[in-house]
């Protein structure tokens, strides 16, 4: 199975602290993708990074892929009370156009 | 641009009785996707279709679930005599294909089966 694992499974932290939540996943991917959902909404894309990418910025957020350890990393630098909400991994695999999600990481931000 | 868009957002069904899901992909994209999402658990990918044709179900139970993508109109995802284990929010995406891999998110069905 590809399934990724995110880690943590929850995370607290104060506002305008940084919050980094980690992926991992089995097979080889093509690309990992990062979602945010708000409790009870859809999801929300963040960021790709394909295979052959170490590292990508957007806005607050920066990601980093190891495909050596197959894991990623998503840091969210100078937390807001309004980044609460669950961040899941999604990765494609070559040849397959489905996503494989984790369970993703619960972030709460307090005010 | 209008999103995905799903209907119904929320559907409540007894036991035995069928679920039809819509999903109205953005415009211009012709690749359908539908993910099941138990609670606190991540998407679980159940079929990938294109116009006409479904590309891959690997991930839709072998009984009771179907999906169509019909040349006009939005794709269903179908589930005959529900069952209580049915209950989940279902997710549509969409993507334009042409090598594009981002996928859209609808904002979800979610079923309820009493």
């Amino acid at each position: 199975s590809q399934q990724g694992e995110e880690d943590p499974q929850a995370l607290s932290i104060q506002e305008g602290e940084n919050a980094t939540m980690n992926c991992s996943y089995k097979t080889s991917i093509n690309n990992l993708q990062w979602y945010r959902q708000n409790s009870g909404r859809g999801l929300v894309h963040l960021i790709l990074i394909r295979s052959n990418e170490r590292e990508k910025h957007s806005g607050r957020l920066r990601v980093t892929l190891d495909t050596s350890k197959k894991s990623s990393s998503l840091l969210i630098t100078a937390s807001r009370a309004a980044d609460t909400a669950s961040y899941f991994c999604a990765t494609d695999a070559r040849g397959a156009q489905k996503l494989v999600f984790g369970q993703g990481t619960r972030l709460t931000i307090n005010p | 641009n209008a999103g995905v868009m799903q209907n119904p957002r929320h559907l409540v069904r007894r036991r035995g009785q069928e679920a039809r899901l819509r999903c109205s992909p953005m415009k211009g994209h012709s690749h359908v996707y539908w993910y099941r999402q138990l609670p606190e658990e991540g998407l679980k990918f159940m079929v990938y279709l294109q116009k006409e044709n479904i590309i891959d179900e690997s991930g839709m139970p072998k009984e009771r679930f179907s999906a169509e993508f019909p040349k006009e109109g939005p794709s269903i995802l179908r589930i005959q005599q529900v069952v209580r284990g049915d209950s989940a929010a279902y997710f549509c995406a969409s993507s334009p294909g042409r090598g594009e891999v981002e996928q859209y998110f609808g904002p979800g069905t979610r079923l309820t089966v009493t």
